[in-house]
This record gives C-alpha cells, structure tokens and sequence, in this order.
C-alpha cells in the first residue's frame, strides 16, 4: 500500500531557528514528491522534486530528494512568524494522483 | 482572472440529505481532483478525473459521487450514505508537464453536517 510518512508531526521554534521537515515514501511507479504549505485554508505549491541529490530554493526554504533512500527533507532559515503553517508532502505517481502526509504543523514564536 | 473556484465557502446541511459542491477551474487543465481533510489527517483522495467522462475512485469514494460532463467543472455529492460528512473539502486540478502531474488547490468548502 503506498504510503507517506512525516516527521515530526509538530514542531515549536523561535524565529532565526533553521527547522528541517522529513518526509519518507512509498508511492507505486514513483514519479515526484511535492511540498505544499498550508495555512488556514488550501496548500499552496512549493516545490516539486524529480531527481536525487538536486536542490530546489525558494529564497528561505530549500528542499531536496533522495531516491534511493527514499525520502525528501524541506529545510528552512531563519524562521519567521509567517513561516507558521502546515507543511504537506505529497508522493506522485504514474497515474497523477498523489499520495499526502499527515503534514507537520509548524509553530513559530516571536 | 485564472484560477480554481469552489463554492460555497461554507456549508451547513441536516444529516440525511445530499449536497453537491461545486469546483471549477479555467486554467485548462486535464486532471481534477476531490480531497477531504480531516483535523491531524493529512488530505485523503476522494475521487480524480484525468479526462472528461471519466473518472476513478480515490482511498475514500465510499458515500461520495462525481460527475465530470465538461473539462472546467468537477462537481462532488456528498450522499446520506457518507456516515462521516462534516470535512473540509478541497477540489485541485494539476498540468502535466513532461509526464509530471503539478497540482493546485482551489480554496476549499467547509461542509458541516448536524
């Protein structure tokens, strides 16, 4: 059965900290790992990762993929009370449908 | 002005009867896609939709339908026979680029049933 695991399933940090979101997979015909965040209503897109050992920034946040471990880390810096939110990863398949996480809640405190 | 709409924003119905969300998108996408998220459970797929006239069932179809008779519009019912209805629900609809499916959510129906 495919699944997506996360870790840690919460986490409280001050602003400055650097965090690190894990995610491991088991997606069927593994195509993409994705990575939302979410606030109080719908994911918004952050990255999409096909290849291992490739990192993809977003100015504070950074992502990577290994596929042989099979598992992708979503790195932050310098947090920011705006960076408070639900991160999501997400496993793609061959079939377009993907494979979500119980996602790791974030707390940032002043 | 692109985007993915679902309406409405929030929903209140009596236990026992069906209700339909609405989600549609004009960003010419292939695929859509229904999700329910539950508090600390992550999104579950309901149903998906890659062509019009077709679509498959999720982990969780039990108690829902769909329709997909245009390429913009995805539309759910959620029926009497859902035991567990009150959720947050969210339609996405995803380009393929390269054989890569990148989904984006619309804004999501709270639907609370008493």
């Amino acid at each position: 059965e495919d699944k997506v695991v996360q870790s840690p399933l919460s986490l409280v940090v001050h602003e400055g900290d650097t965090v690190t979101l894990n995610c491991s997979y088991e997606v069927t015909n593994f195509r993409s790992l994705l990575w939302y965040k979410q606030e109080k209503k719908a994911p918004t897109f952050l990255f999409m990762l096909t290849s291992s050992g490739i990192e993809k920034k977003s100015g504070r946040l950074s992502s990577i993929l290994d596929k042989k471990e099979l598992f992708s880390i979503l790195n932050i810096t310098a947090t920011q009370t705006g960076d408070s939110a639900i991160y999501l990863c997400a496993g793609g398949g061959s079939q377009g449908n993907l494979i979500f996480g119980k996602g790791t809640k974030l707390s940032v405190k002043p | 002005d692109g985007g993915i709409t679902q309406s409405p924003k929030y929903l209140f119905r009596k236990e026992g009867q069906n209700v339909t969300l609405s989600c549609e998108q004009n960003l010419n996408h292939d695929a859509m896609y229904w999700y329910r998220q539950d508090p600390g459970q992550g999104l579950r797929l309901i149903y998906y939709s890659q062509i019009v006239n077709d679509f498959q069932k999720g982990d969780i179809a039990e108690g829902y339908s769909v329709s997909r008779e245009k390429k913009e519009s995805f539309p759910l019912t959620v029926t009497s026979a859902q035991k567990n209805p009150t959720a947050f629900y969210l339609c996405a609809s995803s380009i393929v680029v390269g054989g890569l499916y990148e989904q984006y959510f619309g804004p999501g129906t709270r639907l609370t049933v008493t």
